[in-house]
């Protein structure tokens, strides 16, 4: 139930067109949602991060979108460039009777081929 | 500033060898955590502390210890490595725990690659 699914595990995408990436989680205490981007050798870095209360942010390229009935949130990732090649990770941030803690997806990695 | 910094970058254990993952961060923040990150699973909180000498369990402490002796330092310590701890090892600090639902980010470190042989 503190789980957050994520897929596809890895995405290929010609350079121009749209990489989305998709994450599920069951449990509706989750109420913050951050993506966070991760290049080879490096740490994760915040992206992107939604709310409930929102169905949809957009941030340049980059726009998380949000069904809350679904418990479904999603990264669209528009005209994709070879340097958004990397891993990214969704998380989901929980406040509950047991502590508040961030989860992590198992992570999708991004190709984008030029 | 250099915001978070974890040594040393690799390193190869046998197995039953100890060893201590350092982490500093220089931006006075409350919180500070320890994840590994293995293929297919994500990242998995190991421990956490939120401020000098207060350290709880994350997801996955078998066989891991830490210690907060100032706000600077989180070290981990591997106790007995063994080869299920092969993994990329990644320390994060933010304002505090809190601070992070409230869309603050949490600031990784380059992370260590460990293998146990």
């Amino acid at each position: 139930q503190q789980q957050v699914k994520q897929s596809p595990q890895s995405l290929i995408v010609q350079k121009g067109g749209i990489s989305i990436i998709n994450c599920a989680y069951e449990n509706t205490a989750f109420d913050y949602f951050p993506w966070y981007q991760q290049f080879p050798g490096k740490g994760p870095a915040l992206l992107i991060a939604i709310r409930p209360d929102v169905s949809e942010k957009k941030e340049g390229r980059f726009t998380i979108s949000f069904n809350k009935s679904a418990k479904q949130f999603s990264l669209h990732i528009m005209d994709s460039q070879p340097g958004d090649s990397a891993t990214y990770f969704c998380a989901a941030y929980i406040t509950w009777e047991y502590g508040n803690k961030l989860v992590f997806g198992a992570g999708t990695i991004l190709r984008v081929k030029s | 500033n250099a915001g978070v910094t974890q040594t040393p970058k690799f390193q190869v254990l046998k197995t039953g060898q100890s060893m201590t993952l350092q982490c500093a961060q220089d931006m006075n923040h409350e919180y500070m955590s320890w994840y590994r990150q293995d293929p297919g699973m994500g990242l998995r909180l190991i421990h956490y502390s939120v401020g000098a000498g207060i350290t709880d369990q994350g997801e996955v402490p078998n066989g891991y210890n830490v210690s907060r002796s100032t706000t600077e330092d989180f070290p981990l310590r591997l106790l007995s490595a063994a080869p299920s701890q092969t993994s990329v090892y990644f320390c994060a600090s933010s304002y505090s725990k809190g601070s992070i639902h409230s869309g603050e980010k949490l600031f990784f470190g380059s992370g260590t690659q460990l293998s146990v042989l």
